[in-house]
This record gives structure tokens, C-alpha cells and sequence, in this order.
């Protein structure tokens, strides 16, 4: 149990566009799911938190314009990458949370920007 | 902000050898949590502690919670090639508005010699 998903695994976009990243709870609702980023070699760093039909929290010095969060349904979450630049190339991943508050990771998403 | 100390920051040992790896924090914490993560993917939990003091085993795994619910430890026994791979630890928000958020230490790559 506690499966999450996501999609795509592997992206590469050009430079000014836009890349929509799922994050899906398999078989769990998650009323919560957090978003992070991970550079080669570091540590998570924790993006944003979104909730089931509210807006999305967002660590200090993280773009809310840049980072769109959409927490649809309690088993999918999306995080739009907007006008995306070389510099947003990274692993992004998403975990949900159980009624316990266990964390449960995705595979994450690695984001090439050319 | 929360920050977690975890070290040591690397280790290269002889299969069969045991392991140990630590985290100490400024902040108190409400759960530690112990997750491995391989190359591309997302983190994997290990194991969960939820009571200072507690001490939980997982296989050849073992954690504490620390007393002062500012540390917390995991020892691998016997270590085997498969685990391979970096340990990071976790603490879980004590309340307010890092409730449910997780801080992440800064991950310990272990490397296994057969």
C-alpha cells in the first residue's frame, strides 16, 4: 500500500515554455501532498504544501507565479513549471501523506530545460 | 528555521560490516523518520518513530528516537551490496504551521565494497 505516482518521469522542454508535472496517490487519499526539489547530490528541498481544494503554501523564496500547484482531487496534484528557464532543470518530488502523517514518495521527475 | 545535522556525510565499508548514521536537531520534533534513496528515484521509507525513546528494528535496520526529541539514530547490521545508496533522516513538524511538513537532513551516501 501507499503507492504514489508520477508523471511524466522524464522531461525535456525548451526554455520558455510550460511543463505540467502529476503527482497521484494510488491507493490512499491524501488530503495533503508537498512538493519538493532535489539538485544532484542534495538534500529535499521542500517547495510547496498543497491541500485538497485550497490554495497551495509556499516555502519563503519559492515563485508561486513560477511554481502552479493545483491539488484537484484528494488523489492528484499537479505542479505547473511556468516560462521554465535552464536554471529550473532539477528532480522534482512530490510526496502524500496518510491519516497517520507518514510521507509517502513519488519516483520523482527529472526536468531538463534546453 | 529547523535544520538537521546528519552525519557523517559518507561511508565506505566492507560488506558484512555494520552502520551507523545520526541526526541532531535544534528544534524539537514529533516523529523522525528514516528514508533511503537510490539513484532517480524517489525516497523510500524505512522506518517511522513516533515516541522519544522508542527504538524500532525493520530487518537488519534499527533506529532510536532520542530523549530529548532532538536526535535520532539508525544502525544497518551485517551490511550487504543492495544497500547501497543514500539515508536520509526526517523530522516531522511538532505543530503550528510546520505541522506535518518534513526537514530533511543533508543525507548520508553509503557505498558498500563486496
Amino acid at each position: 500500500g501507499a503507492v504514489v505516482s508520477q508523471h511524466p518521469s522524464r522531461v525535456i522542454c525548451k526554455s520558455g515554455t510550460s511543463v505540467k508535472i502529476e503527482c497521484r496517490s494510488l491507493d490512499f487519499q491524501a488530503t495533503t501532498m508537498f512538493w519538493y526539489r532535489q539538485f544532484p547530490k542534495q538534500s529535499l528541498m521542500l517547495m510547496a504544501t498543497s491541500n485538497e481544494g485550497s490554495k497551495a503554501t509556499y516555502e519563503q523564496g519559492v515563485e508561486k507565479d513560477k511554481f502552479l500547484i493545483n491539488h484537484a482531487s484528494l488523489t492528484l496534484s499537479t505542479l505547473t513549471v511556468t516560462s521554465a528557464h535552464p536554471e529550473d532543470s532539477s528532480f522534482y518530488i512530490c510526496s502524500a501523506t496518510t491519516s497517520s502523517y507518514e510521507q509517502y514518495f513519488g519516483p520523482g521527475t527529472r526536468l531538463t530545460v534546453t | 528555521g529547523q535544520q538537521l545535522n546528519q552525519s557523517p556525510q559518507s561511508m565506505f565499508i566492507q560488506e558484512g560490516e555494520d552502520v551507523s548514521m545520526n541526526c541532531t536537531s535544534s528544534s524539537i520534533f514529533n516523529t523522525w523518520l528514516w528514508y533511503k534513496q537510490e539513484p532517480g528515484e524517489g525516497p523510500v521509507l524505512l522506518i517511522a518513530l513516533y515516541k522519544a525513546g522508542e527504538l524500532t528494528s525493520n530487518g537488519r535496520l534499527t533506529a532510536q528516537f532520542g530523549i530529548t526529541r532532538k536526535d535520532s539514530f539508525l544502525n544497518i547490521s551485517a551490511s550487504i551490496p543492495s544497500d547501497v545508496g543514500i539515508y536520509f533522516c526526517a523530522g516531522q513538524g511538532a505543530g503550528g504551521t510546520s505541522y506535518g511538513k518534513l526537514t530533511f537532513g543533508q543525507g548520508t551516501i553509503l557505498t558498500v565494497h563486496p
